[in-house]
């Protein structure tokens, strides 16, 4: 079945380290994108990719880094420079061009401890 | 960009009918989507409509559109438990890549 793969689906992370969140899709869909929910703020969009070897930062990126090396793939690293990384990472893509959603991964919780 | 505003709760009797409404503020949006998300869960994909619709029905699902007012509503029939979620609203033109949502409204269902 095609879907969205996040990886871990829980993540600690002490503070002052680098960690990697991992999405992979086999939908072949162009466009991927990385979201961060806070409790009662909605959806704030980190990074987006609309093809491969290219990517746009979104309203919060700093802190934040991303590669698009394969259609499949699309990491998110979360770096020392984020202060408050404590979140709920939620990763999607979409395909067949404008009028078609985002499909979206089942997310990963990342606490710093 | 696009602001898109949702309320943040409603509480429903089970069997009622929940309302969920939603403003955007851009004239040219031309899709109009509504997710579902149940906790420690990704958002789902419920349902969508074109902006040269009034009006989309699937199952118990109804959404209204009134491109006048920029006012969008997801009706749900016959509330169940199981319907208990956060509901988002989003919003996107044509050729452009990136949705705007809502912040979401939480939808309790009591018994």
């Amino acid at each position: 079945d095609g879907g969205i793969t996040q990886s871990p689906k829980y993540l600690f992370r002490k503070e002052g380290q680098n960690v990697t969140l991992s999405c992979e899709q086999n939908l072949n869909h162009d466009a991927m994108y990385w979201y961060r929910q806070d409790p009662g703020q909605g959806l704030r969009l980190i990074y987006y990719s609309q093809i491969v070897n290219d990517f746009q930062k979104g309203d919060i990126a700093e802190g934040y880094s991303v590669s698009r090396e394969k259609k499949e793939s699309f990491p998110l690293t979360v770096t020392s420079a984020q202060k408050n990384p404590t979140a709920f990472y939620l990763c999607a893509s979409r395909g067949g061009g404008a009028g078609y959603g985002y499909t979206f991964g089942s997310g990963t919780r990342l606490t710093v401890v | 960009g696009e602001d898109v505003e949702q309320s943040l709760f409603l509480s429903v009797r089970e069997g009622d009918s929940s309302v969920i409404n939603c403003t955007y503020t851009d004239s040219s949006s031309t899709y109009l989507y509504w997710y579902k998300q149940e906790p420690g869960a990704g958002l789902q994909l419920l349902t969508y409509i074109f902006s040269n619709m009034d009006m989309k029905q699937d199952q118990r699902l109804t959404v209204l559109l009134n491109k006048k007012d920029k006012h969008l509503s997801l009706r749900i029939a016959d509330t169940q438990t199981g319907d208990s979620a956060i509901y988002f609203c989003a919003a996107s033109r044509t050729n452009d890549y990136k949705l705007s949502f809502g912040a979401g409204t939480t939808v309790t269902v009591r018994a």
